[in-house]
């Protein structure tokens, strides 16, 4: 089993600065299968990067994803209001066959 | 608009069962591979199942194996997820999601309904 381990746990900032939230896989992983979702209280998740790098539909160029391999990142650049959430990287695999990580929280500082 | 509504959450007695409904509008639903992720309260995401387009592959977590059925009915556009043999773990938001199938993300994500398992 691919195990993400996401990383800072929680990340406090202030409006207009920019955010580097880190995902680890534990063995290499394709990068066409690594996804990012950003989900605030009481919604579901939302799509924000898919194939570890390109942008769902209607996402700000201010979200950018990379990485390869065992480790990709998600930065958030003039990070606004409406960012500060809950954010999950996912992966496809084997068994099980979708994974998330924990999950990075967002916060206002 | 593509929507996705689930229903048939609610409080069921450890052992129990329970069937959870999706329904699709705004997309062509039988072309879509669709699956139920689940989130415990105050937990992170937990992939439970997967269905094909046309129900020739499922997939379930462990955790799901032999007590989850998913199914569907395309002239209805509507998923299912029977779950019997409920335990407490099991409480959580149950979600419906759309798979983006070339890239295996998940690109469109129901409200939710909650699953209580409690006695």
């Amino acid at each position: 089993e691919i195990v993400l381990t996401q990383s800072p746990g929680t990340l406090s900032l202030s409006p207009g600065e920019s955010a580097t939230l880190s995902c680890r896989a534990s063995e290499s992983i394709s990068s066409t299968y690594l996804a990012w979702y950003q989900q605030k209280p009481g919604q579901p998740p939302r799509l924000l990067i898919f194939g570890a790098s390109t942008r769902a539909t209607g996402i700000p160029d201010r979200f950018s994803g990379s990485g390869s391999g065992t480790d990709f990142t998600l930065t958030i650049s003039r990070l606004e209001p409406g960012d500060f959430a809950v954010y999950y990287c996912q992966q496809y695999g084997s068994s099980p066959l979708y994974t998330f990580g924990q999950g990075t929280r967002l916060e206002i500082k | 608009e593509v929507q996705l509504v689930e229903s048939g959450g609610g409080l069921v007695k450890p052992g129990g069962s329970l069937r959870l409904s999706c329904a699709a509008s705004g997309f062509s639903f039988s072309s879509y591979t669709m699956q139920w992720v689940r989130q415990a309260p105050g937990k992170g995401l937990e992939w439970v199942s997967s269905i094909s387009s046309t129900s020739s592959y499922i997939y379930y977590t462990d955790s799901g194996k032999g007590r989850f059925t998913i199914s569907r009915d395309n002239a209805k556009n509507s998923l299912y997820l029977q779950m019997n043999s409920l335990r407490a773990e099991d409480t959580a938001v149950y979600f419906c999601a759309r798979l983006f199938e070339y890239y295996k993300t998940m690109d469109v994500w129901g409200q939710g309904t909650t699953v209580t398992v409690s006695s």
